[in-house]
């Protein structure tokens, strides 16, 4: 049980374009769902907290204009890299909480995006 | 706001060896800990948690943690590791209490040799 499922896992991009990456809890409810960005050799960077039906909550530095959250259900967050930099590339993660769960989240398999 | 070091990047032991990880946190108030590990091309796995109650804690695989709370402290430990052990450890850190982000420590890369 508790799994968490990404698509794409990886995608290439042409600089300037959007990419949509999916997270999705396949057979559980998330009230909560976490996106996070991973450079080599680093941690996991918390870029944003979701929560269904509301606003996405962002960490200091990450643009939201830059990164659209949605959360429309209870299983699936989306994140939209918005006019795509090389810069952009990296690893993007996304977790879920259960709903009602004891602060114990559920990672997808991450995103490996690249931006040419 | 609380942060996390882990202070062995990368360990190679043989196999049947002991091994301890390090992970220390600073923040001053209730915790939430976590050990999470990411086995190759594989996502992130709950390895362990403590929330309250007897500091050693024990998890799959295994595997133990010990929260010292005077040492901010939560190393996870086996006591004969395994090949297929061979993954990257990551510790976690979540001030306890309501709405709080997880902070992840920058893993350790751990090989095991047959």
């Amino acid at each position: 049980g508790a799994v968490v499922s990404q698509h794409p896992s990886r995608v290439i991009c042409k600089s300037g374009t959007s990419v949509k990456i999916e997270c999705r809890s396949l057979d559980f409810q998330a009230t909560t769902m976490f996106w996070y960005r991973q450079f080599p050799k680093q941690s996991l960077m918390l870029m944003a907290t979701s929560n269904e039906g509301s606003k996405a909550t962002y960490e200091q530095g990450v643009e939201k204009d830059k990164f659209l959250i949605n959360h429309a259900s209870l299983t699936l967050s989306t994140l939209t890299v918005t006019s795509a930099h090389p810069e952009d590339s990296s690893f993007y993660i996304c977790s879920a909480r259960l709903a009602g769960g004891l602060e114990t989240q559920y990672f997808g398999p991450g995103t490996r995006l690249l931006v040419l | 706001a609380q942060s996390v070091s882990q202070h062995n990047h990368h360990v190679i032991l043989s196999e049947a060896a002991s091994l301890e990880l390090g992970c220390n946190y600073s923040y001053g108030g209730t915790v939430n800990l976590f050990w999470y590990v990411q086995y190759p091309g594989q996502h992130l796995q709950l390895l362990l948690k403590y929330f309250s109650g007897d500091p050693l804690v024990k998890g799959i695989k295994g595997f133990e943690a010990e929260f010292i709370k005077s040492k901010f402290s939560f190393n996870l430990r086996k006591p004969s590791v395994q090949w297929s052990d061979t993954a990257e450890y990551f510790c976690a850190v979540k001030a306890g209490g309501g709405y709080q982000k997880v902070t992840f420590g920058t893993g350790t890369k751990l090989q095991v040799i047959p």
